[in-house]
């Protein structure tokens, strides 16, 4: 079974500044996809970036940006600039390919950015 | 616009009654999802359906049913059965094509359930 781990429970960050959270997971599959959702105050989940473990090449979506090491099973986000709007609660998450519930949450993140 | 909506936003339930929520998506996605969400915790899978007329348990199924009828509409009802309702769910849906999924998950806004 996978499993997915973010050992930062709450993090901080100066507003501008960068911050980076960690996640890693463990599995035996070869192809799979992670995914970072961001979950604000709101509660509703919004997909951040999305990586394919086949692709080499790190995902980046405008300030945000993964570093994938997937020798290592590890999947990073960076936020640059970090905004007000950046606080929110961010999961990691882990998909493998084909038939079935196949999709696992890390416990998540709690990032604060601070004026 | 397209999307996943979950109703009612917040529900309050007496100890030893039903209740259902309502999650109904204009996506034409195939596969649907329920999830549980308690504080400070992650999501736990309650059950889900890759088609119509079809649904898995979750890791999380005790006390909780689904009914998949039609392709748009996944309600899920928390029963009497269920120790402990009280929580945040969270209703998905992704594309794919029969058996198959692929693509990320786009969620609702949720539900709060409180049990008084």
């Amino acid at each position: 079974a996978q499993t997915v781990t973010q050992s930062q429970p709450e993090m901080s960050v100066q507003e501008a500044e960068t911050v980076t959270l960690s996640c890693t997971y463990d599995t035996s599959e070869n192809n799979y996809y992670l995914f970072w959702y961001k979950q604000p105050p709101s509660r509703q989940m919004i997909l951040v970036i999305r990586q394919e473990a086949y692709k080499q090449q790190n995902a980046t979506e405008n300030r945000f940006s993964v570093n994938f090491q997937k020798a290592a099973k590890s999947f990073s986000l960076k936020i640059s600039d970090s905004q007000l709007g950046d606080t929110a609660m961010y999961f990691c998450a882990f998909m493998k390919l084909g038939y079935g519930q196949n999709f696992v949450f890390g416990p998540g993140t709690r990032l604060s950015v601070l004026p | 616009d397209g999307g996943i909506t979950q109703s009612p936003k917040y529900l309050f339930r007496k100890e030893g009654q039903n209740v259902t929520l309502s999650c109904e998506q204009n996506l034409n996605h195939d596969a649907m999802y329920w999830y549980r969400q308690d504080p400070g915790q992650g999501l736990r899978l309650i059950y889900y359906s890759q088609i119509v007329n079809d649904f898995q348990k979750g890791d999380i199924a005790e006390g909780y049913s689904v009914s998949r009828e039609k392709k748009e509409s996944f309600p899920l009802t928390v029963t009497s059965a269920q120790k402990n309702p009280t929580a945040f769910y969270l209703c998905a849906s992704r594309s794919g094509q029969g058996a198959r999924v692929t693509g990320e998950l786009f969620f609702g806004e949720g539900s709060r359930l409180t049990v008084l």
